[in-house]
């Protein structure tokens, strides 16, 4: 697709549900992030993907939060037993990996997945 | 650890008054800086990136300037108007390792008509 996708936009779920949210990075983007916004508060980095390793899970909050990537596309979070305190908005970004550092490297945002859990 | 650090933390102007949002950041290795903008429950829209080895970037009404060696970027926005309110954010990416991107913690801006 044209931009980074997030599915789904919206998701309610009970407490101790499991739930997973989904991202399509932008076609040839190597690199993808993922940060939580909750409610008035800035960007929270989770995880960053590098192909189809994460160099980086240092945001992760809890070992109730996981993430994968296949084939160095597709991405998905997966929380297990949401906590109210897990409500955010989740957002996905993508940018455009090079070895050769004059090159730009711009990140591109999803929508973003907006979780409630009651 | 890249701090980045946003002042004020949320501004409101009447329409048509020139302004500047202040971005700093602790850790000056760093490959580029990204101003976004955040519409109320939307994702972030990319407004301006500026290499490490530039000054300034402008587009339209936004002018944004880098000085590394202070740690500092600013964002100039012209002849405000109400549709730029909206929460903006600036994002610095490191130059080592895998460049992890770094956010600010952003400037809400409400533009009175």
């Amino acid at each position: 697709g044209a931009g980074v996708s997030q599915s789904p936009s919206n998701k309610v779920t009970e407490k101790g549900k499991d739930v997973e949210l989904r991202c399509d990075p932008i076609s040839g983007h190597t690199a993808l992030y993922w940060y939580r916004q909750s409610l008035g508060q800035g960007l929270e980095f989770l995880i960053y993907f590098q192909g189809n390793s994460a160099p980086d899970k240092s945001g992760l909050p809890s070992d109730r939060f996981s993430a994968e990537r296949t084939g160095g596309s597709v991405s998905t979070l997966t929380i297990q037993r949401t906590q109210q305190e897990d409500s955010a908005v989740y957002l996905c970004a993508s940018s455009l990996w090079t070895a050769y550092r004059d090159r730009e490297s711009e990140a591109f945002f999803g929508q973003g997945t907006r979780l409630t859990v009651v | 650890k890249q701090e980045v650090t946003q002042i004020p933390a949320a501004l409101s102007v009447p329409e048509g008054e020139n302004l500047v949002l202040n971005c700093s950041f602790t850790d000056s290795a760093i490959y580029n800086l990204q101003w976004f903008r955040q519409d109320p429950g939307k994702g972030l829209t990319s407004l301006l990136l500026i290499q490490s080895s530039q000054r300034e970037q402008t587009s339209g009404r936004l002018n944004a300037s880098l000085d590394k060696s202070s740690g500092r970027s600013t964002l100039y926005i012209a002849a405000s108007q109400p549709g730029d309110s909206a929460t903006y954010l600036c994002a610095v990416r490191g130059s080592g390792g895998y460049q992890k991107v770094t956010f600010g913690t952003g400037t809400k801006l409400q533009v009175i008509p």
